[in-house]
């Protein structure tokens, strides 16, 4: 069971900016860092996000990630037909000793 | 790098299964690794954890007992060994290296997961 909740669709026209968002407590996206991973069907997650707003190398930068507090979000502007995936959230538990993932969005673009 | 996960099956409620992954083109032994899985249509969710050397692990309360996480260094893989099977563990396993400890926990690769069946 999920412990960061995320909402479980949305979606947006090709060019548009969405805005994904996680929800969580001070044991874990308030006092550690927050990841964002992709994951299209069939495939395994891909990261696209680390240390809350860092981009790894070879991941666009039309993906931008921030925190406030015990929340984080995930940004994805200029939308592609290439980014109808699952997004999901993680990050380290205090309370559970252990990462934890969020609920996932799912992405259509229409 | 590369990780490729292998051992997923069918497998009767009760049984046992071990997974394998096996890692190439980065210093295994300088990370930590976990496995994390993923059920039919559900999200993922963490399994187990295991330290760089081996000596430490760690495991989702509801896996503790069950399953027992490994790593062969020399041969740059990580197992899971899974006992008492039950149809709610029947998921894609995915094995993932693991960069930061605790705060600043990151799986920046994953393998692309074996398929363990648990049905009778």
């Amino acid at each position: 069971q999920s412990v960061l909740t995320q909402s479980p669709s949305l979606s947006g026209a090709p060019g548009q900016r969405v805005t994904i968002s996680c929800f969580g407590t001070f044991s874990n996206i308030g006092n550690n860092v927050v990841n964002w991973y992709q994951q299209v069907p069939g495939k395994a997650p891909k990261l696209l996000i680390s240390y809350d707003d860092l981009l790894p190398s070879g991941v666009s930068d039309r993906f931008s990630g921030a925190k406030s507090g015990t929340s984080a979000s995930l940004a994805i502007s200029g939308l592609q037909s290439e980014d109808e995936a699952d997004y999901y959230c993680a990050t380290w538990d205090d309370s559970l000793n252990g990462p934890v993932f969020g609920t996932g969005t799912r992405v259509a673009v229409l | 790098m590369d990780l490729v996960e292998s051992g997923g099956g069918l497998v009767r409620p009760g049984g046992s299964l071990r997974l394998s992954c096996s890692a190439s083109g980065f210093t295994f032994s300088n990370f930590i690794m976990n496995w994390v899985r993923q059920a039919p249509g559900k999200g993922l969710e963490w399994v187990s954890s295991i330290s760089s050397g081996g000596s430490s692990t760690n495991y989702a309360p509801s896996l503790r007992g069950r399953f027992t996480i490994s790593r062969d260094n020399a041969k740059s893989s990580l197992y899971l060994q899974m006992n008492g099977l039950r149809v709610e563990d029947t998921a894609v396993y995915y094995c993932a290296r693991i960069t930061g400890s605790r705060n600043l926990w990151s799986a920046d690769s994953w393998g692309q997961g074996t398929l363990v069946t648990v049905s009778s």
